[in-house]
């Protein structure tokens, strides 16, 4: 296993257009998180799940996102209508276990919104 | 709440010579603490991480942090750092039963040839 992927690195998309963005975990991780870094900032959670339950969702997450993992497995994360202030870092991680279990991340997916 | 400081943003110094960056927590409860680096394009890679017993904890490419409950802090040292080291280093913490990271706002290293 190579590890946390993510698809696309890059996304640029118009203002009022949806994107969506894949998550696939390292194989035998449970625990999946979705994370957003802007420029100068620390990544901030999103939203977290455990198997396919959605556990966790930071209001950060307006109700223009939406995060999926349907089979406990791979995970998407899908905002509509795009606004400039969406252009972030969007990383994901896995773990295999909560707590002070280390969380894997991804490259991360860079989303410009113009 | 937990919430992670972290007071320089850059921090230049010449190759060889010893760093620390720094990084204070804030939490009423026990906590998990970390140190990430980040380069340029790429995720997060994990350094190392203090979840109980020796306070002083050891991670990888030479760095080193200590958790010092008493003053909240978890700093990150290394005694002699490299050109490779230039990154941005992110503390975090997990505390209770809270499943997300709080990450700092980051510190950019720059080791200076």
């Amino acid at each position: 296993d190579t590890g946390v992927s993510q698809d696309p690195r890059h996304k640029i998309t118009k203002r009022g257009q949806n994107v969506t963005f894949r998550c696939d975990p390292i194989s035998e991780h449970n625990r999946l998180y979705w994370y957003r870094q802007t420029l100068g900032q620390g990544p901030e959670f999103l939203t977290y799940f455990q198997n396919e339950a959605q556990l966790e969702k930071s209001r950060l997450l307006s109700d223009r996102f939406s995060a999926e993992r349907p089979k406990g497995s791979f995970s998407t994360l899908e905002i509509q209508r795009t606004e400039q202030g969406d252009s972030a870092m969007y990383l994901c991680a896995s773990s295999d276990r909560g707590g002070g279990n280390e969380q894997f991340f991804g490259p991360g997916t860079r989303l410009t919104v113009l | 709440a937990q919430s992670v400081t972290q007071l320089d943003s850059q921090v230049p110094v010449f190759e060889e010579a010893p760093v620390e960056l720094r990084c204070n927590y804030s939490s009423s409860v026990s906590v998990y603490l970390f140190w990430y680096v980040q380069y340029p394009n790429q995720g997060l890679q994990l350094l190392l991480k203090y979840l109980s017993g020796s306070t002083l904890v050891k991670g990888i490419n030479g760095f080193e942090a200590e958790f010092n409950k008493s003053q909240t802090s978890f700093h990150l040292r290394k005694p002699s750092v490299h050109i490779s080291d230039t990154a941005e280093y992110f503390c975090a913490v997990i505390s209770g039963g809270y499943q997300k990271v709080t990450f700092g706002t980051g510190t950019k290293l720059q080791v200076i040839p």
